[in-house]
């Protein structure tokens, strides 16, 4: 059981560049989430999803586009890369939307450099 | 607005001294709290929750309605308690969480 898994750790991206940050959950989660994590700053929601075909905008969606073919896989694409999206990011998951046993379970993250 | 402040970036005490991370939020409706950890090398997990009133590797936290905080306390530090402590805010009816800006603990030998 691995988890919540990301591809890749780090990436240098040229402005102007696209690419798509992976994220995979072998928990059979519904709930799946991206964040964003900038220096001194807590995390910050971009995008979430409910369950596979059902996607919805965080707090900072801008520049950004997700997908959920799948109830595994919440790919994160990042369209013309921009030196504001240099970030740490976060892919999570979670069994249910609230309850007493609520919890979100983390990636270990994409450290992502734009220059 | 719907914010979590945690007013201390690091804080450094001794092996065997007591720890308390503050964290104080705003939100309107009824809120869910947590305090998430991130050790080194490892990812961010749950640490406890508000809701469970528990106590984890010795950290306990009381939601304070009126003073609308959730201070991580903790009566004698250890080294392993060494990490970066995130308190987040979960709305009533929502799934999202509002994350604050993190308190780096150290904690000295």
């Amino acid at each position: 059981n691995a988890g919540v898994t990301q591809t890749p750790k780090f990436r240098i991206l040229k402005i102007g560049q696209s690419m798509t940050l992976q994220c995979t959950q072998d928990m059979n989660h519904n709930y799946m989430y991206w964040y964003r994590q900038d220096p001194g700053m807590g995390l910050k929601l971009i995008y979430y999803s409910v369950g596979a075909g059902i996607t919805d905008k965080g707090e900072v969606p801008n520049g950004y586009n997700v997908s959920r073919s799948t109830t595994e896989d919440f790919p994160l694409r990042l369209e013309l890369a921009a030196p504001s999206q240099t970030s740490v990011y976060f892919c999570a998951s979670s069994r249910e939307a609230g309850g007493p046993a609520y919890e979100q379970y983390f990636g270990p993250g994409t450290r992502l450099t734009v220059t | 607005a719907q914010r979590v402040t945690q007013p201390e970036k690091l804080l450094s005490v001794f092996k065997g001294a007591p720890v308390e991370l503050k964290c104080n939020y705003s939100y309107s409706g009824s809120p869910e709290l947590f305090w998430y950890v991130q050790y080194s090398r490892q990812r961010l997990q749950l640490l406890l929750r508000h809701i469970s009133r528990e106590s984890i590797k010795g950290f306990t936290a009381d939601l304070n309605k009126g003073e609308t905080s959730f201070h991580l306390k903790k009566p004698f530090a250890q080294e392993e308690d060494s990490a970066m402590y995130y308190c987040a805010l979960k709305g009533s009816g929502t799934y999202k969480y509002i994350f604050g800006t993190g308190t780096r603990l150290k904690v000295l030998a």
